[in-house]
């Protein structure tokens, strides 16, 4: 079936350095991507989209690569911060008429 | 604006007691979406609402679950009679047609003994 994964549940990172976390993703018909942030006790909050006919879109110490030929989703976050430490979702969306699927998440744990 | 609101924060109740979630979108927003959220499962979709009417409940678990929005500001989830595989954290979102982007709520988190 269609369905949005991660590659890794949890992933430690030095404070300051560069973190990147993966997601892959089945419906090559997908045509927009969504990276959700969700701190302890709070709700997902969107960070960045991009939609299918780009590769990449980058926000302020955050970017998104998207690799279609092996359905490919990636966020960098740089230099992460310890307000960085949560847990990142991707999710997938076909078109504005259908569902959007989150994935499961991935944790990103911050070393000092 | 406040965001999305949702109420209660914690709900702690019995099995077999019916429970009611609570959701206020953000104003002007026409989507609204009711997500539960477990360890093993993620989180799931289980209904949205487009401006005030129901578009897709294929998510809703078991005819235990409704959801209802009579207007635009409000919509509550409702289990009756819930069980202790109902524990979850339930959240409300909404979006604007034309802007892809869901706000989310801080959830309700549901323990069901």
């Amino acid at each position: 079936g269609e369905s949005v994964g991660l590659h890794l549940p949890t992933l430690s990172v030095q404070e300051g350095d560069n973190s990147i976390i993966n997601c892959a993703y089945s419906n090559s018909a997908s045509d927009y991507f969504i990276w959700y942030k969700q701190e302890s006790g709070k709700g997902p909050q969107f960070i960045i989209d991009i939609r299918s006919n780009m590769d990449k879109r980058q926000g302020q110490r955050v970017t998104v690569l998207l690799n279609k030929t092996v359905k490919h989703l990636s966020l960098q976050i740089a230099a992460t911060q310890p307000g960085d430490s949560a847990v990142y979702f991707c999710a997938e969306w076909k078109n504005r008429d259908d569902k959007i699927i989150f994935g499961k998440g991935t944790r990103l744990h911050i070393l000092p | 604006d406040a965001g999305v609101i949702q109420s209660p924060r914690h709900e702690v109740t019995e099995m077999g007691q019916e429970v009611t979630l609570r959701c206020k979108p953000i104003s002007g927003h026409d989507y609204l979406f009711w997500y539960r959220q477990t360890m093993m499962r993620g989180l799931e979709l289980l209904i949205y609402f487009n401006n005030n009417v129901p578009i897709d409940d294929s998510g809703m678990p078991e005819d235990r679950f409704s959801a209802k929005m009579p207007n635009a500001s409000f919509s509550t989830l409702k289990i009756q009679p819930s069980e202790p595989r109902d524990s979850a954290v339930y959240f409300c979102a909404s979006s604007l047609w034309g802007e892809d982007i869901q706000y989310f709520g801080a959830g309700t988190r549901l323990s069901v003994l």
